[in-house]
Protein backbone atom coordinates (compact mmCIF):
# COMPACT_ATOMS: atom_id res chain seq x y z
CA UNK A 1 0.00 0.00 0.00
CA UNK A 2 1.28 3.50 -0.65
CA UNK A 3 2.13 5.18 2.51
CA UNK A 4 4.68 8.06 4.28
CA UNK A 5 6.31 6.79 7.45
CA UNK A 6 8.22 8.58 9.93
CA UNK A 7 9.68 6.00 12.12
CA UNK A 8 10.36 8.21 15.09
CA UNK A 9 7.54 9.67 17.20
CA UNK A 10 9.81 11.90 19.63
CA UNK A 11 13.19 12.64 19.56
CA UNK A 12 14.99 15.13 21.68
CA UNK A 13 18.60 16.53 21.31
CA UNK A 14 20.26 19.66 23.01
CA UNK A 15 20.71 22.95 21.62
CA UNK A 16 23.30 23.15 19.16
CA UNK A 17 23.58 19.52 18.44
CA UNK A 18 22.93 17.94 14.62
CA UNK A 19 19.35 16.88 13.82
CA UNK A 20 17.92 14.62 11.27
CA UNK A 21 14.32 13.23 11.04
CA UNK A 22 13.84 10.63 8.85
CA UNK A 23 10.99 9.46 6.25
CA UNK A 24 10.31 7.26 3.90
CA UNK A 25 8.05 6.45 1.44
CA UNK A 26 6.21 3.58 -0.37
CA UNK A 27 5.40 5.03 -3.70
CA UNK A 28 5.68 2.64 -7.02
CA UNK A 29 7.10 6.32 -8.74
CA UNK A 30 9.14 8.89 -6.81
CA UNK A 31 5.77 11.53 -5.86
CA UNK A 32 6.72 14.94 -4.65
CA UNK A 33 8.47 15.20 -1.62
CA UNK A 34 8.03 18.02 1.15
CA UNK A 35 8.55 18.88 4.86
CA UNK A 36 6.36 21.00 7.25
CA UNK A 37 6.94 22.11 10.49
CA UNK A 38 4.09 23.33 13.42
CA UNK A 39 5.36 25.34 16.17
CA UNK A 40 2.82 24.90 19.22
CA UNK A 41 -0.38 26.66 19.10
CA UNK A 42 0.12 27.35 15.02
CA UNK A 43 -0.85 26.08 11.69
CA UNK A 44 1.42 24.31 9.95
CA UNK A 45 4.55 26.07 7.38
CA UNK A 46 6.91 24.71 4.57
CA UNK A 47 10.21 24.48 5.34
CA UNK A 48 11.30 22.41 1.94
CA UNK A 49 9.92 20.77 -1.11
CA UNK A 50 11.39 18.30 -3.87
CA UNK A 51 10.24 17.90 -7.39
CA UNK A 52 13.24 16.70 -9.24
CA UNK A 53 16.63 17.58 -9.59
CA UNK A 54 19.68 18.04 -7.34
CA UNK A 55 18.80 15.30 -4.77
CA UNK A 56 20.08 18.15 -2.08
CA UNK A 57 17.18 20.41 -1.14
CA UNK A 58 17.53 23.97 0.91
CA UNK A 59 14.94 24.91 2.60
CA UNK A 60 14.07 27.88 5.10
CA UNK A 61 15.45 28.09 8.82
CA UNK A 62 18.71 26.38 7.95
CA UNK A 63 17.08 23.02 7.37
CA UNK A 64 17.85 20.58 4.57
CA UNK A 65 16.62 17.62 2.76
CA UNK A 66 18.03 14.71 0.99
CA UNK A 67 16.11 12.73 -1.62
CA UNK A 68 17.81 9.10 -1.90
CA UNK A 69 15.50 7.18 -4.79
CA UNK A 70 17.31 4.02 -3.58
CA UNK A 71 16.25 4.20 -0.04
CA UNK A 72 12.97 5.66 -1.13
CA UNK A 73 14.13 8.36 1.57
CA UNK A 74 13.52 12.17 1.85
CA UNK A 75 15.35 13.18 5.35
CA UNK A 76 15.41 16.13 7.08
CA UNK A 77 18.75 17.46 8.58
CA UNK A 78 19.98 20.53 10.48
CA UNK A 79 23.77 21.00 11.74
CA UNK A 80 23.01 22.96 14.75
CA UNK A 81 19.39 22.88 16.38
CA UNK A 82 18.06 25.84 17.87
CA UNK A 83 15.85 25.75 20.82
CA UNK A 84 12.91 27.60 18.88
CA UNK A 85 13.18 24.54 16.63
CA UNK A 86 11.48 22.56 19.21
CA UNK A 87 7.73 21.84 17.17
CA UNK A 88 6.44 18.88 15.31
CA UNK A 89 8.11 17.70 12.17
CA UNK A 90 5.91 16.40 9.10
CA UNK A 91 7.02 14.52 5.96
CA UNK A 92 4.45 14.71 3.29
CA UNK A 93 3.90 13.65 -0.15
CA UNK A 94 1.73 13.89 -3.43
CA UNK A 95 1.90 11.12 -5.65
CA UNK A 96 3.06 11.69 -9.39
CA UNK A 97 -0.07 12.21 -12.18
CA UNK A 98 -2.51 13.20 -9.31
CA UNK A 99 -4.38 16.22 -7.62
CA UNK A 100 -2.69 18.14 -5.30
CA UNK A 101 -3.55 16.39 -2.30
CA UNK A 102 -0.66 15.77 0.25
CA UNK A 103 -0.68 12.76 2.34
CA UNK A 104 1.09 13.05 5.84
CA UNK A 105 3.00 10.80 7.91
CA UNK A 106 2.14 10.75 11.31
CA UNK A 107 4.70 13.58 12.71
CA UNK A 108 7.59 13.38 14.81
CA UNK A 109 7.62 15.78 18.19
CA UNK A 110 11.09 17.25 18.75
CA UNK A 111 12.07 18.29 21.63
CA UNK A 112 15.00 20.62 22.24
CA UNK A 113 16.86 20.67 25.69
CA UNK A 114 19.31 23.97 26.86
CA UNK B 1 2.05 37.14 2.89
CA UNK B 2 -0.58 34.67 2.86
CA UNK B 3 -3.43 34.73 5.25
CA UNK B 4 -5.23 31.65 5.71
CA UNK B 5 -7.94 32.60 8.78
CA UNK B 6 -10.27 30.11 10.61
CA UNK B 7 -13.67 31.46 12.10
CA UNK B 8 -12.28 30.16 15.85
CA UNK B 9 -9.55 28.52 17.67
CA UNK B 10 -11.58 26.95 19.99
CA UNK B 11 -15.15 25.25 20.00
CA UNK B 12 -16.86 23.52 21.99
CA UNK B 13 -19.93 21.64 21.24
CA UNK B 14 -22.62 19.02 22.23
CA UNK B 15 -23.74 15.94 20.75
CA UNK B 16 -25.71 16.20 17.97
CA UNK B 17 -25.58 20.21 16.97
CA UNK B 18 -24.66 21.03 13.82
CA UNK B 19 -21.29 23.06 13.90
CA UNK B 20 -19.84 25.25 11.00
CA UNK B 21 -15.88 25.49 10.60
CA UNK B 22 -14.96 28.66 8.45
CA UNK B 23 -12.08 28.98 6.48
CA UNK B 24 -10.70 32.41 4.63
CA UNK B 25 -8.03 33.16 2.43
CA UNK B 26 -6.72 36.22 0.85
CA UNK B 27 -4.32 34.83 -2.16
CA UNK B 28 -6.82 33.68 -4.71
CA UNK B 29 -6.03 30.81 -4.13
CA UNK B 30 -8.28 28.07 -6.38
CA UNK B 31 -7.32 24.92 -4.56
CA UNK B 32 -8.87 24.80 -0.68
CA UNK B 33 -8.61 22.38 1.73
CA UNK B 34 -10.06 20.77 5.17
CA UNK B 35 -7.79 18.18 7.48
CA UNK B 36 -8.29 17.06 10.79
CA UNK B 37 -4.93 16.55 12.90
CA UNK B 38 -4.90 13.70 15.91
CA UNK B 39 -1.78 12.69 17.73
CA UNK B 40 -0.77 9.59 16.41
CA UNK B 41 -2.16 10.09 13.18
CA UNK B 42 -0.59 13.02 11.18
CA UNK B 43 -3.10 14.87 9.42
CA UNK B 44 -5.91 13.44 7.38
CA UNK B 45 -7.67 14.78 4.30
CA UNK B 46 -11.24 15.23 4.92
CA UNK B 47 -12.09 17.42 1.62
CA UNK B 48 -11.12 19.30 -0.66
CA UNK B 49 -11.77 22.02 -3.73
CA UNK B 50 -10.73 23.15 -6.28
CA UNK B 51 -12.94 25.85 -7.56
CA UNK B 52 -16.10 27.47 -6.43
CA UNK B 53 -18.89 24.79 -5.59
CA UNK B 54 -16.56 22.21 -6.72
CA UNK B 55 -15.29 19.76 -4.32
CA UNK B 56 -14.17 16.02 -3.88
CA UNK B 57 -14.10 13.82 -1.01
CA UNK B 58 -10.95 12.98 1.11
CA UNK B 59 -9.82 9.88 3.38
CA UNK B 60 -12.00 10.89 5.83
CA UNK B 61 -15.52 12.54 4.34
CA UNK B 62 -17.87 10.20 6.65
CA UNK B 63 -19.73 12.38 9.03
CA UNK B 64 -18.83 15.83 7.53
CA UNK B 65 -20.20 18.19 4.14
CA UNK B 66 -18.48 21.37 2.93
CA UNK B 67 -19.31 24.76 0.89
CA UNK B 68 -17.86 26.90 -1.13
CA UNK B 69 -20.12 29.48 -2.54
CA UNK B 70 -16.87 32.23 -2.87
CA UNK B 71 -13.36 31.62 -3.97
CA UNK B 72 -11.98 32.92 -0.46
CA UNK B 73 -14.35 30.89 1.78
CA UNK B 74 -14.35 27.12 2.38
CA UNK B 75 -16.90 26.08 5.05
CA UNK B 76 -16.82 22.72 6.74
CA UNK B 77 -20.05 21.48 8.26
CA UNK B 78 -20.30 18.74 10.83
CA UNK B 79 -24.01 17.72 10.42
CA UNK B 80 -24.77 16.14 13.74
CA UNK B 81 -21.23 16.10 15.97
CA UNK B 82 -20.37 13.32 18.05
CA UNK B 83 -17.88 12.96 20.29
CA UNK B 84 -15.53 11.28 18.21
CA UNK B 85 -14.93 14.11 15.92
CA UNK B 86 -13.47 16.17 18.81
CA UNK B 87 -10.10 16.72 17.17
CA UNK B 88 -8.13 19.76 15.69
CA UNK B 89 -9.29 21.10 12.18
CA UNK B 90 -6.97 22.67 9.75
CA UNK B 91 -7.95 24.38 6.90
CA UNK B 92 -5.39 25.28 3.84
CA UNK B 93 -5.06 27.12 0.55
CA UNK B 94 -2.40 26.47 -2.33
CA UNK B 95 -2.79 27.31 -6.60
CA UNK B 96 -3.79 25.16 -8.40
CA UNK B 97 -0.43 23.27 -10.18
CA UNK B 98 0.46 20.22 -8.77
CA UNK B 99 1.95 19.88 -5.46
CA UNK B 100 1.96 23.62 -4.90
CA UNK B 101 2.88 24.80 -1.69
CA UNK B 102 -0.01 24.81 0.64
CA UNK B 103 -0.70 27.53 3.13
CA UNK B 104 -2.39 26.60 6.84
CA UNK B 105 -4.23 28.23 8.96
CA UNK B 106 -3.89 28.23 12.60
CA UNK B 107 -6.43 25.63 13.15
CA UNK B 108 -9.96 25.10 15.11
CA UNK B 109 -9.63 22.50 17.69
CA UNK B 110 -13.16 21.55 18.61
CA UNK B 111 -14.28 19.52 21.61
CA UNK B 112 -17.64 17.76 21.44
CA UNK B 113 -19.24 16.55 24.99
Amino acid sequence: AQSVTQPDIHITVSEGASLELRCNYSYGATPYLFWYVQSPGQGLQLLLKYFSGDTLVQGIKGFEAEFKRSQSSFNLRKPSVHWSDAAEYFCAVVPTGTASKLTFGTGTRLQVTL
Amino acid sequence: DVKVTQSSRYLVKRTGEKVFLECVQDMDHENMFWYRQDPGLGLRLIYFSYDVKMKEKGDIPEGYSVSREKKERFSLILESASTNQTSMYLCASSFPATADTQYFGPGTRLTVL
